[in-house]
């Protein structure tokens, strides 16, 4: 168990659709990233977040969009979802300290996407 | 750019026997390298990682990786394999830019299957 807790873990929806996935790092942890995974694609950096700011951003659509909130936890929403959305979508969250950021993540075991 | 490659998508060796797996990486800075597992319906679990030192670093599972810099590799291994090690191996490269990033950048993955 990593710690870091993903809901939902399965999720169905139409073409045209919006979803949103959650994402509770580890305790602790102020740096939040979300990943999506494909068969075609591999493991792509979608964003991340530290306390509450976007850091950094990947190949993220712009149909896509993340925030942090206060309490750490981060949403990823998904609107106007296309087949090719259909995908593994996981969170991760690393240690932030005050000197060098190891870039060690941690990750959920993610939300699964289908889009019919 | 940085990149990764795993140039094996899939691997079966036979329970008992060694294995290594590929992993070549570009990167224009010092990298933090790291191997990770992910067993189906799973997340990825941290295999090992390297920071600096010494280029031969011990993993959890019996997984060991040597980094190679003038080779620009980062190759797993394991002297005698598992049947439970049957799962997906992710290798990654990232850095420390001073704390402000640290999102990691996959393979495309090396799917192992062990044989009894």
């Amino acid at each position: 168990d990593s710690g870091v807790t993903q809901t939902p873990k399965h999720l169905i929806t139409a073409t045209g659709q919006r979803v949103t996935l959650r994402c509770s790092p580890r305790s602790g942890d102020l740096s939040v990233y979300w990943y999506q995974q494909s068969l075609d694609q591999g493991l792509q950096f979608l964003i991340q977040y530290y306390n509450g700011e976007e850091r950094a951003k990947g190949n993220i659509l712009e149909r896509f969009s993340a925030q942090q909130f206060p309490d750490l936890h981060s949403e990823l929403n998904l609107s106007s979802l296309e087949l090719g959305d259909s995908a593994l979508y996981f969170c991760a969250s690393s240690v932030r300290t005050s000197g060098a950021n190891t870039g060690e993540l941690f990750f959920g075991e993610g939300s699964r996407l289908t889009v019919l | 750019a940085q990149s990764v490659t795993q140039p094996d998508i899939h691997i079966t060796v036979s329970e008992g026997a060694s294995l290594e797996l590929r992993c070549n990486y570009s990167y224009g800075a010092t990298p933090y390298l790291f191997w990770y597992v992910q067993s189906p319906g799973q997340g990825l679990q941290l295999l090992l990682k390297y920071f600096s030192g010494d280029t031969l670093v011990q993993g959890i599972k019996g997984f060991e990786a040597e980094f190679k810099r003038s080779q620009s590799s980062f190759n797993l291994r394991k002297p005698s394999v598992h049947w439970s090690d049957a799962a997906e191996y992710f290798c990654a490269v990232g850095g420390n830019y001073g704390g402000s990033q640290g999102n990691l950048i996959f393979g495309k993955g090396t799917k192992l299957s062990v044989k009894p």
